[in-house]
């Protein structure tokens, strides 16, 4: 089956750093991405991941291990404007570039 | 930075009526689709659309919905019945590739409310 798991929600401090942390059983892997959603409003892309490794950009950072099915989104020096919900999402290699998402980590930042 | 657009941002209708999505992609994105995100509930993949066909659909698409590119900018979905099931924010988003870093580029949704 697909599955997508990450946690409902995370509370840090305003200039802490959050991990996400994100598993997942597809059928298939053709790249996971990490979107930000603030309420009522469109996913923007954050990050891109197929090879293992860390992706680093700016404050956020990336981590894929596809043997184990793990990815976590890093964020640091965390910023009011961070408060959003945070999903993770797996590209299915066998459909036109369809989008497998999690339900979205929301992340409530306190100052 | 190009956008995608959607109108209307939000839309009230009557149960069994018919209503129409548009969408805007970026001009020289290739591939379409549609997602819908139930309140508190994950962002579902409808439909994609490449090359003026349906590429895949998923199971929420059934005979009611039917997407459109009726000239080389807009793409629609219509709902022919509406029922209160269908009441969500819509998701179009365009990509310029299927593989590599291509993500989507989302437009910002309409909030269709069935009553």
């Amino acid at each position: 089956g697909q599955n997508i798991d990450q946690p409902t929600e995370m509370t840090a401090t305003e200039g802490a750093i959050v991990q996400i942390n994100c598993t997942y059983q597809t059928s298939g892997f053709n790249g996971l991405f990490w979107y930000q959603q603030h309420a009522g409003e469109a996913p923007t892309f954050l990050s891109y991941n197929v090879l293992d490794g860390l992706e680093e950009k700016g404050r956020f950072s990336s981590f894929l291990s596809r043997s184990k099915g793990y990815s976590y989104l890093l964020l640091k020096e965390l910023q009011m404007k961070d408060s959003a919900s945070y999903l993770c999402a797996v590209r299915d290699p066998d459909s036109w570039g369809k989008f497998q998402f999690g339900a979205g980590t929301q992340v409530v930042v306190t100052p | 930075e190009p956008e995608v657009t959607q109108t209307p941002s939000h839309q009230v209708t009557q149960m069994g009526q018919e209503v129409i999505l548009r969408c805007v992609p970026i001009s020289n994105h290739l591939y379409f689709y549609w997602y819908r995100q139930i309140l508190g509930q994950k962002v579902e993949f409808l439909v994609s659309f490449y090359n003026n066909e349906i590429s895949e659909k998923s199971e929420i698409f059934d005979d009611q919905f039917s997407v459109e590119r009726p000239d080389g900018s807009n793409f629609t979905l219509k709902i022919r019945s509406t029922k209160l099931e269908d009441s969500a924010m819509y998701f179009c988003a365009s990509s310029s590739g299927t593989g590599g870093p291509y993500g989507y580029t989302f437009g910002s949704g309409t909030r269709l409310t069935v009553v």
